[in-house]
């Protein structure tokens, strides 16, 4: 059975970085990709980038481009996610998430970032 | 990037049928598979529909997902429904790297 399981919740100041952890189970932690999503209050879903956990290889959404990071670390089957100059729009909810095959299925149970002088 | 639209809500009563719409805006629908995730509120997303319509084990066979090349379009159909599927519904679907989000759909059973 697939968990994911993140790190806790987060305060941060304008213009910070923020570190988020998702560690993986059940499953071979190099086989699929794992991707990042977030979710603003009352807002919908939007996908971040995504890493290939085999070759530490990494895509983005245009608009994290320069600002986002993604690294592995396959000795504790963990994927990281970093934020870089935080604003107040970057308050959301950080979710991790894992492939089936060609597209996102497990999910983590998310990590709350919220962002404020 | 193409985008999904789908309609703000939609709202029935239970035990009714009801389909939420998925219109991608270019490209063919069915160039790449569509998923479909429930997000009941104050919880994490979940998977009910993927690659076009597969069920996950545990997913009610209420729960079924098709694609219209016609209409440029993926379907989410809930028969029967239940006050238990209130929630926001999210279709998805992929462009080369680029993992794209529908808006999303706030279903109401009356």
């Amino acid at each position: 059975q697939v968990q994911l399981v993140q790190s806790g919740a987060e305060m941060k100041k304008p213009g910070a970085s923020v570190k988020v952890s998702c560690k993986a189970s059940g499953d071979t932690f190099t086989g699929h990709l794992m991707h990042w999503v977030r979710q603003a209050p009352g807002q919908g879903l939007e996908w971040m980038g995504r890493i290939n956990p085999n070759n530490g290889g990494t895509n983005f959404a245009q608009k994290f481009q320069g600002r986002v990071t993604l690294t592995r670390d396959t000795s504790s089957s963990t994927v990281y996610l970093e934020v870089n100059r935080l604003t107040s729009d970057d308050t959301a909810v950080y979710y991790c998430a894992r492939d089936l095959g060609v597209s996102i299925f497990f999910w983590g149970q998310g990590t709350l970032v919220t962002v404020a002088s | 990037n193409f985008m999904l639209t789908q309609p703000h809500s939609v709202s029935d009563s239970p035990g009714k049928t009801v389909t939420i719409s998925c219109t991608r805006s270019s490209g063919s629908i069915d160039s790449n598979y569509v998923q479909w995730f429930q997000q009941r509120p104050g919880s994490v997303p979940t998977t009910v529909i993927y690659e076009d319509n597969q069920r996950p084990s545990g997913v009610p066979d209420r729960f079924s997902g098709s694609i219209d090349s016609s209409s440029n379009s993926a379907s989410l159909t809930i028969s029967g429904l239940k006050t238990e599927d209130e929630a926001d519904y999210y279709c998805q679907s992929y462009n080369g790297t680029n993992q794209i989000f529908g808006g999303g759909t706030k279903l109401t059973v009356l």
